[in-house]
Order: C-alpha cells, then structure tokens, then sequence
C-alpha cells in the first residue's frame, strides 16, 4: 500500500476484554515495529519483527501482550485480559531494514480501556 | 536516568524567530539521531537525521550534533504557525531500535 495502515483507528473496551490490533506495513519493509504512547509521554517501544521473526521483544509490558506477523508483511498486537493501564495509543511503523532508515509510521489506534 | 531526554515545553516564540530544541542521551555509543515531528493526533513523521558531528541543514531546520557532550539540537528557523507540533528526539545505537524522548511542544504566536 501507499502507506502503513492500521485498524480500527479507535477502540474501546471493557476492562478484561481482549484486543487484536492490526498493521499493515508498506509492501517491500522487512522491518515492522511496535509502539506505544501514552498521553504525554514518548514513544514506548513494544516489539521489532524482522520479516516474520521477533528477535527483540523486550519491550512487551506484560504476559498478556503477544504480536505476530505472517507473509513478511501484515502484524497483529493482541492484548489480552485488557487493564485500564493498557489506554494509550498504539503506533505500528515500517522500514526497508534497520533503525538507521526512516521510519514510517501509520496513524496508530487509539485504545481505550473503560 | 533516561536514554533520551527532551523538555517537554512548551517552548513558544514569535513567529519568523528561531525556535531551538535540545536532547541530550545517555548511551555514548549511539550512532545516528533523528528529529521526528508530530502535530496533535497524528503519527510522527521523519523531518531530519544526523550520523556526524557538527551541522546539517535542510531548508529551515538544522539539526546540530555534539557526540563528545552527548547532544543534539534542532533549530528552526523563521519558524511559522504550521511548525507547531511536538518534536521527537530519538536515538539508535547501531542497531534496529530507535529510543525516543517525550518530546517537545512548540507553539508559533502569529
């Protein structure tokens, strides 16, 4: 696609409910990475695939959060037994390699845990 | 301490002055620094990246690096309303991950 796409844009849910957020990167970028954002705050980094593999993800808050990516391009960030703790918003960005390029990002989702 | 530390403003000037923004991080081996920019509720977007020490410019914006005092700075110049935004300092080591700090809001009085 032109850009990095992700859905929904909003998402709101009740405390321990489950979540599967999506990104999906610009055709041709191994590199796909998770973060997070909370209101005022930086960038959190959550995970880092290159193609489908996962070498780092240190940035995973908790048990509850696990991500995946098949076919080298699309990636789902489920969060699981959601905690009010967990609103932020979720950000996915793509490169063609490593850090040192550009990062794309998409327009993140909003989640809400009420 | 932080890996990446910006104030967090907000830093507000007049518009046509120079706004400068300062980072400073902690990990001395970092090798290339980025300044992203992000207006509210949008996603940040890549406006200038640094690999050396000293000056680069780009159009208004000029980032400067100090790897010895462990710092990098971006000015911009004649700064207009549209330049107003959060800034994102962020940091790579050398290897896939970027480090970013909280950020910086400017805000450009016409």
């Amino acid at each position: 696609g032109a850009g990095v796409s992700q859905s929904p844009s909003n998402k709101v849910t009740e405390k321990g409910k489950d979540v599967e957020l999506r990104c999906d990167p610009i055709s041709g970028h191994t590199a796909l990475y998770w973060y997070r954002q909370s209101l005022g705050q930086g960038l959190e980094f959550l995970i880092y695939f290159q193609g489908n593999s996962a070498p780092d993800k240190s940035g995973l808050p908790s048990d509850r959060f696990s991500a995946e990516r098949t076919g080298g391009s699309v990636s789902t960030l489920t969060i699981q037994r959601t905690q009010q703790e967990d609103s932020a918003v979720y950000l996915c960005a793509s490169s063609h390699g490593v850090a040192n390029e550009k990062l794309f990002f998409g327009s993140g989702t909003q989640l809400s845990v009420l | 301490q932080k890996e990446v530390e910006q104030n967090s403003g907000p830093l507000s000037v007049p518009e046509g002055a120079i706004a400068s923004l300062n980072c400073t991080y902690s990990d001395r081996g970092s090798q290339s620094f980025f300044w992203y920019r992000q207006y509210s509720g949008k996603s940040p977007e890549l406006i200038m990246f640094i690999y050396s020490n000293g000056d680069k410019e780009d159009g208004r914006f000029t980032a400067q690096l100090n790897k010895a005092s462990q710092y990098v700075s971006l000015l911009i110049r004649d700064s207009q309303p549209s330049d107003s935004a959060t800034y994102l300092c962020a940091v790579n080591k050398g290897d896939y991950k970027l480090s970013f700090g909280a950020g910086t809001t400017v805000t450009v009085r016409a």
